[in-house]
Formats: structure tokens, sequence, C-alpha cells
């Protein structure tokens, strides 16, 4: 079956401009998650959407936001682009979003879209 | 503030052997989740293995298993006949969930493991 598809697999932006990333999941998954992978910060979650809410936020400004469509296919968006903002953008689905106890479910991640903002 | 610690940010090992990669976490929580990650020079993310804080017994998946010493807050990855696949970054992660506000989610800095032929 289809992997988790990021597109575009690479972009480039200038400072100011806003940008849009889209990850389709896997079928039947309805829980996608995102985060930032930079050198300096290393791995950040950003945000996590199931069944088109978001259940989920991390440490981030207003001007990173997301939604999730009723296909749980999911948008994340930037704003007002920064030169920090350049990183790769991984987006991972699952069927559950939420598992402390022991199950069975696992997330599958996408090859991720490298944004660089010049 | 919670935080994961890896200790060791290169390994190598040789093939066919048995690595251990470490892992600490802080936590005040009772209910918690660890994972470890692969993400080998292509990019992509693969999820390795999962344990949950009430679990009694270590994770298993094939040859990946998770030492949980739920005392001494540590969550090590034990990789059993090391493959030259197996070298990548791998991160140690956990997830404490929240009742009335969002879950934390952090992950650790990596260790970087190389697999000697």
């Amino acid at each position: 079956k289809a992997g988790v598809t990021q597109t575009p697999r690479y972009l480039i932006k200038t400072r100011g401009q806003q940008v849009t990333l889209s990850c389709s999941p896997i079928s039947g998954h309805r829980s996608v998650s995102w985060y930032q992978q930079t050198p300096g910060q290393g791995l950040q979650f950003l945000f996590e959407y199931f069944s088109e809410t978001q259940r989920n936020k991390g440490n981030f400004p207003g001007r990173f936001s997301g939604r999730q469509f009723s296909n749980s296919r999911s948008e994340m968006n930037v704003s007002t682009l920064e030169l920090g903002d350049s990183a790769l953008y991984l987006c991972a689905s699952s069927l559950v979003y939420r598992f402390v106890d022991r199950g069975p479910y696992g997330y599958t991640f996408g090859s991720g879209t490298r944004l660089t903002v010049v | 503030a919670q935080k994961i610690t890896q200790t060791q940010p290169g390994m190598f090992v040789q093939e066919k052997e048995a690595v251990t990669l470490d892992c600490t976490y802080d936590t005040s929580d009772q209910s918690y989740g660890l994972f470890w990650y692969k993400q080998p020079s292509s990019g992509e993310m693969i999820f390795l293995i999962y344990q949950g804080s009430y679990d009694e017994q270590n994770a298993t998946e094939g040859r990946y298993s998770l030492n949980f010493q739920k005392a001494r807050k540590s969550a090590n990855l034990v990789i059993s006949a090391s493959q030259l696949g197996d070298s990548a970054m791998y991160f140690c992660a956990m997830r404490e969930p929240r009742k009335t506000s969002y879950d934390k989610v952090i992950f650790g800095p990596g260790t970087s493991l190389s697999v000697i032929p």
C-alpha cells in the first residue's frame, strides 16, 4: 500500500513569503502529525491532527498553522517566513493519535519537505 | 522541564555484533510513552519500537528491543546482530499525555550509529 506522501520534496522561498506543505497519510490512517528538524534545534513536534481537529500542539509561534481535511490529508502553513524556518519538515500518520498503553500502532513517516528560506 | 538525553553522539559497531544506544529521560509523570526512531541518510524517519510506562515487559520488535528501567528513567535501544543497513541516526522520544492540555512530545539529540563490515 502507498506510504505517506509529502509534497513538494524541495522548496525555496524568500523571507517574508508564506508556504504551504502537503501530507497525504496512509489509507485508513486518521492521525497526522508534523515535525520540524534543524541542525540547531534538532527534532521538534509541531502539531497533530485527528479527524480534522487539532489534538496536540508543540511550542511554535502562530505563524505555523495546519489543518486536516475530511480525507485525512493535511496541510501545514508557515506565514511570514524567516531564515530560521529553513528545515526538513516531516509528516507522520498513524491509526490513532494517543497511545500510552501498549498497542500495535506506530507512526509512518513521509520523506519530508526540505524548505530553504533565502 | 522534560528532557531526553542521548549521551552517545556517535557510535561504531562491528557487523553482526549487538549494540546498545542509551536514552535517559526526565519526567515527573507516571504515565508516558517512549519511542525510538531511525533516520537513515536519505532523511525519512522510521518508527522502530514503543514502550508504555505501565508496560512491565520490555518491548521487542524483531532485532530491536528496548531495555526499560523505569526507576532509573532509562530506555536503551538494543540492536542485535547489526547489519550495514542499520547505519543511521537514532532518536529517542517521549510523549506525556495531558488530560486538560496538549500532550508533551520531545525528542533527544540523536545518536549516529555506523556499522563496520
